[in-house]
């Protein structure tokens, strides 16, 4: 089956401690994204890359890091330095050109 | 400052009737722009998407309105159906930055039975 993995569905971590999220997908796309979702807003661009190797900032990748080692994987850690890490994180992919991008089923981070 | 908007938190519709969902956006290098469905603690799944150069996508019971000079799209649902019950989100991107997706804050639809 095709698509987009996200693990795990729910985590729990203390203050303080860093934690990493997983996305993986096998539809072959160049493109990936984390976004973070928080009631009553929109989706926010924490990184994306474009290719292996390559990720750029998005709107509000302050406290967060990731790594594009390989085309499938596209993993983002959340660190102690980011504030407020309660949050709903998605990860997407997408093929070249300005196509849809593909969601995973996410990952609902608290933080206690 | 967010590039694209959904004024409209909620709305609330019959089965049945339709159901609009607005969005409007400021950035005019927006050349392409999409609507995502989603469900409670799920991921958004892809719903239907217009490139600038139409001003009119139609799929099934979906249908998406672009008026580039108003900077506004919208999503119109006929006839709304209670599994249409979900947050929709608007996204809008650019070729020249193409891959980046800018997303609307969402309006969740009741479709009341």
């Amino acid at each position: 089956d095709g698509g987009i993995t996200q693990s795990p569905k729910y985590l729990f971590r203390k203050e303080g401690q860093n934690v990493t999220l997983s996305c993986e997908q096998n539809l072959n796309h160049d493109a990936m994204y984390w976004y973070r979702q928080d009631p009553g807003q929109g989706l926010r661009l924490i990184y994306y890359s474009q290719i292996v190797n390559d990720f750029q900032k998005g709107d509000i990748a302050e406290g967060y890091s990731v790594s594009r080692e390989k085309k499938e994987s596209f993993p983002l850690t959340v660190t102690s330095a980011q504030k407020n890490p309660t949050a709903f994180y998605l990860c997407a992919s997408g093929g070249t050109g300005a196509t849809e991008a593909f969601f995973g089923q996410g990952t609902r981070l608290t933080v206690v | 400052d967010q590039q694209v908007k959904q004024n409209s938190p909620s709305l609330s519709v019959q089965e049945g009737r339709i159901s609009i969902l607005n969005c409007d956006y400021t950035n005019s290098m927006f050349d392409y722009f999409l609507w995502y469905k989603k469900y409670p603690a799920e991921g958004p799944t892809f719903l239907i998407s217009i490139s600038s150069i139409k001003d009119k996508n139609e799929d099934g019971r979906f249908t998406v309105f672009l008026n580039k000079s108003a900077k506004h799209l919208s999503l119109h649902i006929v006839p709304s159906q209670p599994g249409d019950s979900a947050v929709y989100f608007c996204a809008a991107s650019s070729l020249y930055n193409f891959n980046k997706f800018y997303f609307g804050s969402g309006t969740k639809l009741n479709v009341k039975p």
